[in-house]
């Protein structure tokens, strides 16, 4: 199983630019969810998917973030515009739910991204 | 609110030796899932442990167990015999009914040779 894949795996822009953040889940996983490392706020779930569907949103910083699912095996999320304070390593994460309580997530390596 | 409390920003252990990292949480919340997370360098989210709330027996991963106290809602990680590919940023973490994983901020380990 190659994990959970996250491309880029840099990322450094312009303030102003769009920025979008790709994930690939584990093959059969049914969740999938986002989250935000910082050093000032350490780490925070943006948004989670249960069979592509966002159940919980509540971290999205502001309307310039979004993220979708189109499918079972693929994740983006946009940034747009960008601005420095979004500078962050994004983790992208996925398990396996079969309803009562969740089980562990699998985590990707992570995209740095800078915004100059 | 539900909330996991490392107080412990960083800690220090000799090569070979125990030590032991402290997380406690909050949640009204009877069934649950707790986890150690290990973050190195590389910045990779690795998972060292698990919990079920409701198994009495402290789960145990080769050199890593737990000490799980569900009444006191305290979780702590003792790593016996510590090796230097053991230094790294560990995080406490607690998975609610609704999917969501809370992390504590972080221990910071290191091991001196």
């Amino acid at each position: 199983d190659a994990g959970v894949i996250q491309s880029p795996r840099h990322e450094v822009t312009e303030m102003g630019q769009e920025v979008t953040l790709r994930c690939k889940p584990i093959s059969g996983h049914n969740s999938l969810f986002w989250y935000r490392q910082t050093m000032m706020r350490g780490l925070e779930l943006l948004i989670y998917f249960n069979n592509n569907v966002p159940i919980d949103d509540s971290g999205m910083p502001e309307d310039r973030f979004s993220a979708k699912m189109p499918n079972a095996s693929f994740s983006t999320l946009k940034i747009q515009p960008s601005e420095p304070r979004d500078s962050a390593v994004y983790f992208c994460a996925s398990s396996s739910w079969t309803g009562g309580a969740h089980n562990e997530q699998f985590f990707g390596p992570g995209t740095r991204l800078t915004v100059l | 609110a539900q909330t996991v409390t490392q107080s412990q920003p960083e800690m220090s252990v000799q090569e070979a030796e125990t030590v032991t990292l402290s997380c406690t949480y909050d949640t009204s919340e009877s069934d649950y899932y707790l986890f150690w997370y290990k973050q190195p360098p590389s910045r990779q989210m690795i998972l060292v442990i698990r919990q079920e709330a409701y198994k009495q027996q402290n789960a145990t991963e080769n050199r890593f167990s737990v000490n799980f106290q569900k009444a006191a809602k305290s979780f702590s990680l003792k790593i016996s015999d510590s090796q230097l590919g053991d230094a790294a940023m560990y995080f406490c973490a607690f998975i609610n009914q609704g999917g969501k994983l809370i992390f504590g901020q972080g221990t910071e380990l290191s091991v001196k040779p």
